[in-house]
């Protein structure tokens, strides 16, 4: 069964420090890997992806992530965290073997507070 | 133009009541989504469109109903709601998900507060 985790349910980490929000994945094919932040209200906005290619992915507003085959994992990570940066992550994937349907499998989400 | 607009913003409806969902795109994408968030939780796939066809209907109930009458346009119609269906409802939209096709990411709209009364 295809899954994501995030084991994290919220993240705390000053302005300024490096940030990273865990995310492990469990698929039967190739994973195409997303992460995507939601604002209070709003709906959510794509942040990055990966495909194919380079492990460490670049994003929108400095975030990037890092995919690890061996441990089938995912982490969204910051150099430095901006106030701005609080609000809810959420990890998705989208399996593209078989069984491939367009759903996308989000993990639980993590909430991500950064305080000045 | 990466956006997804949905209207209304916010509902609230009598149990009674039928009201429509609305969403547009005008990225050329080829499969539309509609998904159902409760506050501080994942987003719930519903129903899933290709190529304007229902492809995926993730044994919703009854009472919503889907649409999509164009390429660009996808609608939820929904009657006699109880007040446990009150979320956010999103609607997104990607490229088709076929193999290899590397830009598959979906883009979501702002969503509808829905609440039942």
């Amino acid at each position: 069964a295809q899954s994501v985790a995030q084991p994290e349910d919220q993240v705390n980490v000053a302005e300024g420090n490096p940030l990273t929000v865990k995310c492990t994945y469990s698929v039967s094919g190739n994973p195409y890997l997303f992460w995507y932040v939601q604002y209070p209200n709003r709906g959510l906005q794509f942040l990055l992806k990966y495909i194919t290619g380079d492990n460490l992915v670049k994003g929108s507003y400095g975030f990037e992530a890092e995919f690890n085959k061996s441990q089938t994992s995912f982490h969204l990570k910051k150099p430095s965290a901006l106030v701005s940066d609080s609000a809810l992550y959420f990890c998705a994937v989208r399996d593209m073997g078989s069984s491939n349907t367009g759903k996308l499998i989000f993990g639980q989400g993590t909430t991500l507070q950064v305080k000045p | 133009d990466t956006e997804v607009t949905q209207t209304p913003k916010h509902l609230v409806m009598g149990m009674t009541n039928k009201k429509s969902l609305k969403c547009e795109q005008h990225m050329g994408h080829r499969a539309m989504y509609w998904y159902k968030q409760k506050a501080k939780k994942p987003p719930e796939l519903m129903f899933v469109y290709s190529y304007e066809k229902l492809s995926i209907n993730e044994s919703v109930p009854s009472r919503f109903s889907p649409e999509c009458p164009n390429s660009s346009l996808l609608n939820l119609h929904l009657h006699a709601l109880q007040p446990e269906d009150s979320a956010l409802y999103l609607c997104a939209s990607s490229q088709e998900f076929a193999s290899g096709v590397s830009n598959t990411e979906a883009f979501f709209g702002q969503g509808t507060r829905l609440t039942v009364v």
